[in-house]
C-alpha cells in the first residue's frame, strides 16, 4: 500500500460528459502528480501541484483541469469526454518538489468513455 | 515523441534465473534514471534509481547499469521469482530540470516468470 488513495477505482461514462477524479496523497507529501496511462501512449505526465500551487504542466488537454486543496488532496476534472480519453489515471505524491527520489503512486482510476 | 523506450515488450524467464530488462534513452542531457515496477491492477512502484555520475547501483536482488556512452540502461533481477512478474518501466529526468513531472517513462516491458 503506497498510502496514496484514489477514487473512484472504476468509472464508466458517455462521450461529452464530465467526471472528477480524486486523490489523497500520502500523509506529509506536499506534491501531487497526475498521469494518464493508455495502451498506446504509456504513462504520460499531466500536471503537478505542490502545496496548492501548480508546479509543472505536461501533456494535459485544455478540456482537463486539476487543483489541489488546502488539505492537499487533489482533483482532476475531465470534461467534454471523448472515446480517446479512456485510460487509467494515476495520482502520485512525493514529499517535496525535488527532481529525484521516489514517487508514490495510487492504484489508479480506470475511466471508460462509451 | 518518447525519448525513452524499451526494446522488447515481453520477457519470459524461468523462476530462479536472472532477468535483464533493457532500456534506451535518447536525451543525452538526462542525468537521473529510475526503474518502476507495475503489477497488474496496481500503480507503478519505485524499484531503484541511478544518477549519471554512477554506472552501477545495487539494491536488494536488483542492479541497475547505466552506459552513458550508448545511452543504455538495464535492470538486472537476480533469482527471479513469480512475484517479479510485472511490467517494468524505465524513466529519465534532468535533475535540474525543474520537476519530477518532467520524468519521462518508457512504454514498459512485461516480465513473465515461469514456475
Amino acid at each position: 500500500d503506497s498510502g496514496v488513495t484514489q477514487t473512484p477505482k472504476h468509472l464508466i461514462t458517455a462521450t461529452g460528459q464530465r467526471v472528477t477524479l480524486r486523490c489523497s496523497p500520502r500523509s506529509g507529501d506536499l506534491s501531487v502528480y497526475w498521469y494518464q496511462q493508455s495502451l498506446d501512449q504509456g504513462l504520460q505526465f499531466l500536471i503537478q501541484y505542490y502545496n496548492g500551487e501548480e508546479r509543472a504542466k505536461g501533456n494535459i488537454l485544455e478540456r482537463f483541469s486539476a487543483q489541489q486543496f488546502p488539505d492537499l488532496h487533489s482533483e482532476l476534472n475531465l470534461s467534454s469526454l471523448e472515446l480517446g480519453d479512456s485510460a487509467l489515471y494515476f495520482c502520485a505524491s512525493s514529499v517535496g518538489q525535488r527532481n529525484t527520489g521516489e514517487l508514490f503512486f495510487g492504484e489508479g482510476s480506470r475511466l471508460t468513455v462509451l | 515523441g518518447e525519448s525513452v523506450g524499451l526494446h522488447l515488450p515481453t520477457l519470459s524467464v524461468q523462476e530462479g534465473d536472472n532477468s535483464i530488462i533493457n532500456c534506451a534513452y535518447s536525451n543525452s542531457a538526462s542525468d537521473y534514471f529510475i526503474w518502476y515496477k507495475q503489477e497488474s491492477g496496481k500503480g507503478p512502484q519505485f524499484i531503484i534509481d541511478i544518477r549519471s555520475n554512477m554506472d552501477k547501483r545495487q539494491g536488494q536482488r536488483v542492479t541497475v547499469l547505466l552506459n552513458k556512452t550508448v545511452k543504455h540502461l538495464s535492470l538486472q533481477i537476480a533469482a527471479t521469482q513469480p512475484g517479479d512478474s510485472a511490467v517494468y518501466f524505465c524513466a529519465e529526468n534532468i535533475m535540474n530540470g525543474g520537476s519530477q513531472g518532467n520524468l519521462i517513462f518508457g512504454k514498459g516491458t512485461k516480465l513473465s516468470v515461469k514456475p
